[in-house]
């Protein structure tokens, strides 16, 4: 079991806007900053959002970040194809003093 | 164009040492932290050690602490990940990240380790 908890899989169609939620608790989501990866099949993660809603650069606004309490969602917008994908929350857990992933999330553009 | 490239990893026995390396290049090294995440078949990241750019801070998931640990080498723009009394559960792949305790904005191409007998 992940400390941080994502629904195994959503899906959507294209266009579509989708959600990807994040639960922890106040040792991780509730008193850090969280960040967002995608995995695309046979490659590595890709920083998406960092400090909870910035993007690095390249990554396009149709994904975005935010947190509230000890939650945490990723938003896509505009579906592509592209998107599907593993996703990943992530943060530090300071009572665990490590980083800790989420389960993942598989997106399935329909 | 940041690059990490990992190698050193392999097939090894349990309880055997595996050394891994990471070379760093296209950024100024010893500005930024640096991890070891590696991702076990079919499943999601784990966070396996995180060190500061001058070495001073170092952590471990419990899962590693005491058999494994981290450094860097800030004049050959090199990390390290010493692994001793190796586990079937260690395998996996293994990637070299920059950051250190809380984003990890590029990864590398990941290096397979493997512990059977």
């Amino acid at each position: 079991q992940s400390v941080l908890t994502q629904p195994p899989s959503v899906s959507a169609a294209p266009g579509q806007k989708v959600t990807i939620s994040c639960s922890g608790s106040t040792s991780n989501i509730g008193n850090n900053y969280l960040s967002w990866y995608q995995q695309l099949p046979g490659t590595a993660p890709k920083l998406l959002i960092y400090d909870n809603n910035k993007r690095p650069s390249g990554i396009p606004d149709r994904f975005s970040g935010s947190k509230s309490g000890t939650s945490a969602t990723l938003g896509i917008t505009g579906l592509q194809t592209g998107d599907e994908a593993d996703y990943y929350c992530g943060t530090w857990d300071s009572s665990l003093s490590s980083v800790v992933f989420g389960g993942g999330t598989k997106l399935t553009v329909l | 164009e940041v690059q990490l490239v990992e190698s050193g990893g392999g097939v090894e026995r349990p309880g055997a040492s595996l050394r891994l390396s990471c070379a760093a290049s296209g950024f100024t090294f010893d500005n930024y932290g640096m991890s070891w995440v590696r991702q076990a078949p079919g499943k999601g990241p784990e966070w396996v050690s995180g060190i500061n750019w001058n070495g001073g801070t170092r952590g471990y998931a419990d899962s590693v602490k005491g058999r494994f640990t981290i450094s860097r080498d800030n004049a050959k723009n090199s990390l390290y990940l010493e692994m001793n009394s190796l586990k079937a559960e260690d395998t996996a792949l293994y990637y070299c990240a920059r950051g250190a305790f809380l984003s990890f904005d590029y990864w590398g191409q990941g290096i397979l380790v493997t512990v059977s007998s």
